[in-house]
């Protein structure tokens, strides 16, 4: 069954440093996701990306946050300068077809980005 | 504001007995509610989506129930198995590409 990718699975930054979390989503789906977990909290969503644009953003998601699309498979997160409270687990997904709210997402196994 | 809410952080059952996890929401209309499992150190799997207009769901094991006067879905796991140990996910958005939203989850534990 084709799946998410993410790489690294770990990522350890100095704080202050720009960081880039990789996704390589699964080939014929259109609309792609970034969400994160800090340890023990749930799953928070931060910005949804279709048709190489964002379609939302949440207010977690800012000037410090970037998408991209650089090609027709890798779907990247950079993270300008990071900060202590940057440290969780990065989760990318994708859905295939319209935003219709029945469309289940899969998502990839993450990035622990630990942050020192 | 919209909220959801799994009241249950964690719950231990019998191997073989029937696991029942709670989801509780507010302002979400039209509802459309996702269960999602989670391993440790690992993404979010997809199990089941119920819609507003439907009353019940069912995969193998596993049956979802909506109830949108009392503003709940249960999730219904028969015959568990020490497999299905794991922490269930409740998801709910409106319509169109309104982000996904999660509850915290109800980390679930079988025992043989």
């Amino acid at each position: 069954e084709p799946e998410v990718t993410q790489t690294p699975s770990h990522q350890v930054t100095q704080m202050g440093q720009e960081v880039i979390l990789r996704c390589v989503p699964i080939s014929n789906h259109l609309y792609f996701y970034w969400y994160r977990q800090i340890l023990g909290q749930k799953v928070e969503f931060l910005v949804s990306f279709y048709n190489n644009e964002i379609s939302e953003k949440s207010e977690i998601f800012d000037d410090q946050f970037s998408v991209e699309r650089p090609d027709g498979s890798n779907f990247t997160l950079k993270i300008r300068s990071t900060k202590l409270e940057d440290s969780a687990m990065y989760f990318c997904a994708s859905s295939v077809g319209q935003p219709a709210p029945n469309q289940p997402q899969h998502f990839g196994d993450g990035t622990r980005l630990s942050i020192l | 504001s919209q909220k959801i809410e799994q009241n249950s952080e964690a719950l231990n059952i019998q191997e073989g007995k029937t696991a029942t996890l709670t989801c509780n929401y507010t302002n979400y209309s039209p509802a459309y509610l996702q269960w999602y499992r989670q391993d440790p150190g690992r993404g979010p799997v997809f199990l089941l989506l119920i819609r507003e207009n439907e009353k019940e769901k069912r995969k193998e094991r596993l049956k979802v129930t909506f109830d949108t006067t009392l503003k709940q879905s249960l999730f219904h796991i028969t015959a568990s198995q020490p497999a299905d140990s794991a922490t269930y996910l409740c998801a709910l958005r409106n319509s169109g590409n309104t982000p996904l939203v999660f509850g915290k989850g109800t980390r679930l534990s079988v025992i043989a």
